[in-house]
This record gives C-alpha cells, sequence and structure tokens, in this order.
C-alpha cells in the first residue's frame, strides 16, 4: 500500500530564504507525482506536475524534483515572500491519487 | 484557469436529512474524484470515476454514494447525515493522458456542518 509522507509538518521561515520541502513515498511505481498548494478553507491549486520519466519541473520560483529510486520529491521555493504561507501537499499517482499530510508553510515579513 | 465547481460551499443540516454535493467540470475530464479532509488533516480519496456510468469506492469507507450520468456531472448524496460525516468535501478532475493520469483541479470544496 502505498504510503506519503512530507517532512516537516510546518515550518516558519523569514521573508526572503530559500526553503525545500519534502515529500518521500514508500512504494515507487507512480506514473507521476503533483505538488498543490491549499489556502485555509480552499480547495487545492496544482503547482507543479513530474511524470515519472521527468526529474524535475520548474515553474517561476518553484523547482519540483523527482527521484523515483529513493522514493522521493523535494519543492524548492526561492526567494520566499509572505504570499507563499499556505499549507503544501504533494500525492503520487500510481493507479490511485495518494496525498500526503501537507507541510504548512509560513512566510514572515 | 480550472473550471470545476461544487456546490453549496457551505451546509449546515440536522441529523438524519438527506444531502447532496453537486460537482461540476467544464473541461471534457474523464477522470473525476470525490475527496474528505478533515480540518488540518490529510486528504481521504471516497470515490472516484473514470468516466460515464463508471464509479469505485476509494480507500476511506464512506456512507455516501456517487454517480456518473454524464461526463461533467459527479454529485455525492449521503443518504442520512450524522455528525461523524461533518468535514469539508473536495471535488476534483483530471484528464487522462495515455492511459495516465493529468494535472489534477480541484474544486473549492463544500464544507458540511451536521448537528
Amino acid at each position: 500500500k502505498q504510503e506519503v509522507t512530507q517532512i516537516p509538518a510546518a515550518l516558519s521561515v523569514p521573508e526572503g530564504e530559500n526553503l525545500v520541502l519534502n515529500c518521500s513515498f514508500t512504494d515507487s511505481a507512480i506514473y507521476n507525482l503533483q505538488w498543490f498548494r491549499q489556502d485555509p478553507g480552499k480547495g487545492l491549486t496544482s503547482l507543479l506536475l513530474i511524470q515519472s520519466s521527468q526529474r524535475e519541473q520548474t515553474s517561476g520560483r518553484l523547482n519540483a524534483s523527482l527521484d523515483k529510486s529513493s522514493g522521493r520529491s523535494t519543492l524548492y521555493i526561492a526567494a520566499s515572500q509572505p504570499g507563499d504561507s499556505a499549507t503544501y501537499l504533494c500525492a503520487v499517482e500510481g493507479g490511485k491519487l495518494i496525498f500526503g499530510q501537507g507541510t504548512e508553510l509560513s512566510v514572515k515579513p | 484557469e480550472a473550471d470545476i465547481y461544487q456546490t453549496p460551499r457551505y451546509l449546515v443540516i440536522g441529523t438524519g436529512k438527506k444531502i447532496t454535493l453537486e460537482c461540476s467540470q467544464t473541461m471534457g475530464h474523464d477522470k473525476m474524484y470525490w475527496y474528505q479532509q478533515d480540518p488540518g488533516m490529510e486528504l481521504h480519496l471516497i470515490h472516484y470515476s473514470y468516466g460515464v456510468n463508471s464509479t469505485e469506492k476509494g480507500d476511506l469507507s464512506s456512507e455516501s454514494t456517487v454517480s456518473r450520468i454524464r461526463t461533467e456531472h459527479f454529485p455525492l448524496t449521503l443518504e442520512s447525515a450524522r455528525p461523524s460525516h461533518t468535514s469539508q468535501y473536495l471535488c476534483a478532475s483530471s484528464e487522462v493522458v495515455t492511459g495516465d493520469t493529468g494535472e489534477l483541479f480541484f474544486g473549492e470544496g463544500s464544507r458540511l456542518t451536521v448537528l
């Protein structure tokens, strides 16, 4: 059974810092991995989708990497801003989309 | 811009009532999903569909039911609501890309409170 774990559960950083969020999964037989952002009381917004054949994806200040063999993905956020404050979730697709518990990020001005 | 809509956004009802949460998407996606999320907790898949007349139960046992009569519509029904059903329900859709799942788009969610 696929299990997805995100570390840390919460993170607080000052504005301008670069940061890394981690996601690990137990079954490497995945089709893709997605990173999402969720604001309080809202739905999820897709940030980056990495297909199983890809190693990384970039969008603006965000960069996500995927290492299937080790069952890991990282989301790198450059020059963090207060508007980046949200919960970030990763999800792996291997027939069904399974979510991690999320990392709650707070960026202080 | 994602075009997936959920109604109602908020609902407070009494125990024993029948409710239907609506979800519609205008993107022509074949795959649709319902997730349940308690505050501060992870998402749990409760139902999914690969297309019209296809529905499957997810990982989390749920007393709700779903139907998929039209591609764009994936309603979730609770025949007799109970306080334990209080939660946020999130609908999502994606297109099938060479047999895999493409990018997932979520609605804003329906927050249900059962008194």
